[in-house]
């Protein structure tokens, strides 16, 4: 059972440069969330789909895109990266977007911006 | 605003001692909580959750958290410490459709 697949699993991109960082899962789930992980922060919520079709600004929405392109896969993109997106970020989906769920999450893409 | 506070960012004890966790939580209501294991390079985990069935909460790898309202707290205990349970610890509580994360804390094993 793969769950939530992440990649790149690793990117080291320029100041400016934009990439989109993928996620897709297998569990049929209908919620889906980016987060990104920072020393001493813990996880803070970027984006949020509750179903596909939506998205929401979690709590650092800014400097980010998403797309909930299906059910199975939510993308998060960086148009123009900066230093301070250098993070780890995770990908973690539920099977609703009910308080009693937990989320399953993916193994994170490390990401360094020079 | 819903938030969770882990106090200690580091703890550190001997194999085979007690570990204990501490998260506290701020909610007008009693919320879903969460105790999520990280290991290196991995994602979270999901050990425990409390979602008002009963007050003492049994997760994997014998860790339990028991929830005391009057306290607004979810501490995670294991009777005795692995070497294999060195990880970073996350509580969450979750109000409605989102997660709030604590900070974590790193437990240290010293063999």
């Amino acid at each position: 059972n793969a769950g939530v697949t992440q990649t790149p699993k690793f990117q080291v991109l320029k100041t400016g440069q934009s990439m989109t960082l993928q996620c897709a899962q297998d569990m049929n789930h209908n919620s889906m969330y980016w987060y990104r992980q920072d020393p001493g922060m813990g996880l803070r919520l970027i984006y949020y789909s509750a179903s596909e079709g939506t998205t929401d600004k979690g709590e650092v929405p800014n400097g980010y895109n998403v797309s909930r392109l299906n059910k199975r896969e939510f993308s998060l993109r960086l148009e123009s990266a900066a230093p301070s997106q250098t993070s780890v970020y995770f990908c973690a989906s539920s099977i609703q977007g009910r308080s009693n769920q937990p989320q399953h999450f993916g193994d994170g893409t490390r990401l360094s911006i020079l | 605003a819903q938030s969770v506070t882990q106090l200690g960012s580091h703890v550190s004890v001997s194999e085979g001692a007690l570990v204990l966790l501490r998260c506290n939580y701020s909610s007008s209501v009693p919320p879903y909580l969460f105790w999520y294991v990280q290991y290196p390079n991995q994602g979270l985990q999901l050990l425990l959750k409390y979602t008002s069935a009963a007050t003492l909460v049994k997760g994997i790898n014998d860790f339990e958290a028991e929830f005391k309202k009057s306290e607004t707290s979810f501490h995670l205990t294991k009777p005795s410490a692995h070497m294999s349970d060195a990880a970073e610890y996350f509580c969450a509580v979750s109000p409605g459709n989102q997660f709030y994360f604590g900070t974590g804390t790193s437990l240290t094993v010293i063999p």
